[in-house]
């Protein structure tokens, strides 16, 4: 398995550009979640899914959208970017519907200029 | 509601040193805890966790925690560190009958000096 998949690994974005981060796995789970990990402030909860064609907004759900029309993929879309949304962006899985550990993919570094 | 607090942004210890990390919670009903290391440029990945059932939960690459439940903390340790541990660590708590989604401690950067 390769587990959860981001791409790009890297990005820079002018603003008001607009681009989606793609997440995929193939573990074939249910819950899948998009964080942002900003210096010294741990991860906030952008959204969540839990399972396909279900979505529901996080912490901090403000200038980002999300799809699940698949139970592999979950991406984030950024419509007009902003400096504030410089941040590296995580995508995680959860087996089941338990109380279980995630599945962290690699990351997106995102730089809006 | 859920809320975890780590306690200290950044650790510095010795080679061989007692590593010490510590995290309390904040719960009115049985929590779920985790930690999670994420080394430089990487996403997360799970140290150890613990449910139910025994509270000193042992987990990878030495490292352990013990569930305290009257001091509502989860720390976490290991006998001797390595330079390799070096890393960001974050703990974090999902609540019984809750919507399974997790709260994150804000992490702490352990620091491993020669």
């Amino acid at each position: 398995n390769a587990g959860v998949t981001q791409t790009p690994k890297f990005r820079i974005l002018k603003i008001g550009q607009s681009m989606t981060l793609q997440c995929t796995q193939d573990m074939n789970h249910n819950y899948m979640y998009w964080y942002r990990q900003d210096p010294g402030m741990g991860l906030k909860l952008i959204y969540y899914s839990v399972g396909a064609g279900i979505t529901d907004k996080g912490e901090v759900p403000n200038g980002y959208n999300v799809s699940r029309s698949t139970t592999e993929d979950f991406p984030l879309r950024l419509e007009l970017a902003a400096p504030s949304q410089t941040s590296v962006y995580f995508c995680a899985s959860v087996p089941g519907q338990g109380y279980n550990e995630q599945f962290f993919g690699p990351g997106t570094r995102l730089t809006v200029l | 509601a859920q809320s975890v607090t780590q306690l200290g942004s950044h650790v510095s210890v010795s080679e061989g040193a007692l590593v010490l990390l510590r995290c309390n919670y904040s719960s009115s009903v049985p929590p779920y805890l985790f930690w999670y290391v994420q080394y430089p440029n990487q996403g997360l990945q799970l140290l150890l966790k613990y449910t139910t059932g025994a509270t000193l939960v042992k987990g990878i690459n030495g490292f352990e925690a013990e569930f305290k439940k009257s001091e509502t903390s989860f720390h976490l340790t290991k006998p001797s560190a390595h330079m390799s541990d070096a890393a960001e660590y974050f703990c974090a708590v999902i609540i019984s009958g809750g919507s399974y989604i997790p709260t994150f401690g804000r992490g702490t950067s352990l620091i491993v000096h020669p």
